[in-house]
């Protein structure tokens, strides 16, 4: 079966480190998401993109998030520098428009 | 703009028929689903459906959807243990088809 493949699958790194998150959607899909998951605040979506361009990054921190697809198999997610409240696991989704999309496992990211 | 509910938590007999109930805000959603998550796991695709219908059945799965009132819910035939699991439903609304999620609905399925 086809995943979407993301790293590291866990993360602990000191306040104020740059932590990157990588996603490898599935070959030949076309959106790809980046959602974030707490307790709190439940699924969060933070960025998405079509065809490599982004769409919407409004849920994301501008000031220490950004997210980039530098190619068609490969999204990143950087947090610099990362706090305490980062704390979540970050998840990638891929799939195309109205049929359905398919979920990495996660980063699990502990920021102390 | 969008803004998807469902109820937090649902206890079911091993056996029993389960109901996820989910409200949903957006009229333009174009697509509906029902995603299931287990314990320190991704999201799992269980079944979606079309904004233009009303039912969907799929084995032991059923979507119904009242496009009126913006009710979208899951009914599990013969739960089982393996259910037990948070279910999430999801929007996909025709601009930009972004993808908004409810807080999830756990489901802990008893012996």
């Amino acid at each position: 079966d086809a995943r979407v493949t993301q790293t590291p699958r866990h993360k602990v790194t000191e306040m104020g480190q740059e932590v990157t998150m990588r996603c490898q959607p599935i070959l030949g899909h076309n959106t790809v998401f980046w959602y974030r998951q707490t307790m709190m605040q439940g699924l969060e979506l933070l960025a998405y993109f079509r065809n490599r361009a982004p769409l919407d990054d409004s849920g994301m921190p501008k000031d220490r998030f950004s997210a980039e697809m530098p190619d068609a198999t490969l999204a990143t997610l950087k947090i610099q520098p990362s706090e305490p409240r980062d704390s979540a696991v970050y998840f990638c989704a891929s799939g195309f428009i109205n049929h359905g999309y398919t979920f990495g496992s996660g980063t699990r990211l502990t920021v102390v | 703009g969008e803004d998807v509910e469902q109820s937090l938590f649902l206890s079911v007999r091993e056996g029993d028929s389960s109901v996820i109930n989910c409200t949903y805000t957006d009229s333009s959603s174009t697509y509906l689903y029902w995603y299931k998550q287990e314990p320190g796991a991704g999201l799992q695709l269980l079944t979606y459906i079309f904004s233009n219908m009303d039912m969907k059945q799929d084995q032991r799965l059923t979507v119904l959807l009242n496009k009126k009132d913006k009710h979208l819910s899951l009914r599990i035939a013969d739960t089982q243990t393996g259910d037990s699991a948070i279910y999430f439903c999801a929007e996909e609304v025709a601009a930009g088809n972004k993808l908004t999620f409810g807080g999830g609905t756990r489901v802990l399925v008893k012996p």
